[in-house]
């Protein structure tokens, strides 16, 4: 069974810096892209951004280009993300997920998700 | 960026009864060389990640009941619930893969009439 565990969150001041971890299991992780989503209380969904399953390559958002860096470790079956440089804005939910396909050219179909994490940023 | 349209913004429907949610997107998500389109469906619920439900426009995802079928292409796509259940209840999105940034609809909210 697919399993996306997420770790991290809370509440952040505006000009902080907070990392998300997503731990993977039930699959073999390396084989496959990894995207972060996530919605603002009472907003749409937003993709934010992927990382592809050797690591090499790296998409995001144009909202959170520059200041948000994804990354994995395959060895801990971990994805992560640090934000820096928080806004009122990056406040949402976060949530993790894994590509249907491995290491396939149709990413961003998201198959599995996290539980979500919370990110609050305010003072 | 591809902007995706969703309508209604939210629907009450009978149980027993058909829902349909529609979902237009500001260019083609088809791509050629496959013919595949890129165009997924979710069903979120409150307190709970989403839910991938269709994929590639009109592919049921594994363990998703019958009653969900997607249909569509090029620029128009539908989604219906063809007897809804009480379990249905959700916030159901588009999203399109075709291109970077990946995005989403603005959602269509389903409720029991």
């Amino acid at each position: 069974e697919v399993q996306l565990v997420q770790s991290g969150g809370g509440v952040v001041q505006p000009g902080g810096s907070l990392r998300l971890s997503c731990r993977a299991s039930g699959f073999t992780f390396a084989d496959y892209a990894m995207h972060w989503v996530r919605q603002a209380p009472g907003k749409d969904l937003e993709w934010v951004c992927l990382v592809s399953g050797d690591g090499a390559h790296t998409y995001y958002a144009d909202s959170v280009k520059g200041r948000f860096t994804i990354s994995r470790d395959d060895s801990k079956n971990s994805l992560f993300l640090q934000m820096t440089s928080l806004r009122g804005e990056d406040t949402a939910f976060y949530y993790c997920a894994k590509d249907r396909v491995a290491a396939g050219t149709d990413t961003g179909t998201f198959a599995s998700w996290g539980q979500g994490t919370l990110v609050t940023v305010s003072s | 960026d591809i902007v995706m349209t969703q309508s209604p913004d939210s629907l009450a429907v009978s149980l027993g009864e058909r829902a349909t949610i529609n979902c237009k997107s500001s260019q083609s998500v088809l791509y050629r060389s496959n013919n595949k389109n890129y165009l997924s469906w979710y069903q979120h619920k409150p307190g709970q990640p989403p839910k991938l439900l269709i994929y590639w426009a009109s592919t049921r995802e594994s363990g998703v009941p019958d009653r969900f079928s997607g249909s569509g292409s090029g620029t128009d796509f539908t989604l219906t619930i063809s007897s809804l259940q009480a379990e249905d209840v959700a916030v159901y999105y588009c999203q399109q893969h075709y291109s970077i940034p990946f995005t989403f609809g603005r959602g269509t909210k389903v409720d029991v009439k």
